[in-house]
């Protein structure tokens, strides 16, 4: 059974810092390009990071760039986010995430995130 | 970036309707729009990629429909387990996705 487990979520004052954490298993780690997308509470979905199987290519939404970093550890197929200078504004249900990538009609590929963990929740209060 | 815009925000609908619900792009994305169902207090669910292939256990009665700019998701006999939250997702700009605001589906 598949399955992404995330942690390190919790209260952290502005300006501090967090690690989360998502374990996968059930399928091939290494194989899949994963994703953070956080949702605030009571609001929409937004993607935040994602980071190719072998590490060479990391994405991020540009409100995140400079302050988290996203990285991942094959060998333990596991998945992290380390947000560094927080603000009351991250605060949101972080969500780990599989992309999929299909190969379609004319060579096209087509992603989307076809699994995902069930959150953890980041508060940034003081 | 580009916009992603779903209307209605929320409907009201009884067991047995058929549903549709709008997602218009700011620019041409081709194809490349998925469709999410979320329920309270749970991860989202994948139910459509690729404008119109529904994701593997997914319900028939989910479908998905348009290119360019404009598309929509139809649930035909809404069921009870189909009251949600649903967003639409472009993935045309890889990796900066961007979300609709989602579409609440109430019982009426």
């Amino acid at each position: 059974e598949m399955q992404l487990v995330e942690s390190g979520g919790g209260l952290v004052q502005p300006g501090g810092s967090l690690r989360l954490s998502c374990a996968a298993s059930g399928f091939s780690f290494s194989g899949y390009w994963m994703s953070w997308v956080r949702q605030a509470p009571g609001k929409g979905l937004e993607w935040v990071a994602n980071i190719k199987q072998d590490d060479s290519e990391k994405h991020y939404v540009d409100s995140v760039k400079g302050r988290f970093t996203i990285s991942r550890d094959n060998a333990k197929s596991s998945l992290y986010l380390q947000m560094n200078s927080v603000r009351g504004d991250d605060t949101a249900v972080y969500y780990c995430a599989r992309v999929s990538v299909v190969l379609m009609l004319y060579a096209s590929t087509h992603q989307s995130l076809d699994f995902w963990g069930q959150g953890t929740l980041v508060t940034v209060s003081s | 970036d580009i916009q992603m815009t779903q209307s209605p925000s929320s409907l009201s609908a009884s067991v047995g309707d058929r549903v549709t619900i709008s997602c218009r792009a700011s620019q041409i994305i081709g194809n490349y729009l998925n469709w999410y169902q979320q329920k309270p207090g749970k991860a989202p669910k994948l139910l459509i990629y690729a404008a119109s292939t529904l994701q593997s256990g997914v319900p028939s009665r989910f479908s998905g429909g348009g290119s360019g700019t404009d598309f929509t998701l139809t649930i035909s006999g809404l069921q009870p387990e189909d009251f949600a939250t649903y967003y639409c997702q472009q993935s045309y700009i890889t990796p900066s996705w961007t979300f609709g605001q989602g579409t609440k589906v109430e019982i009426k």
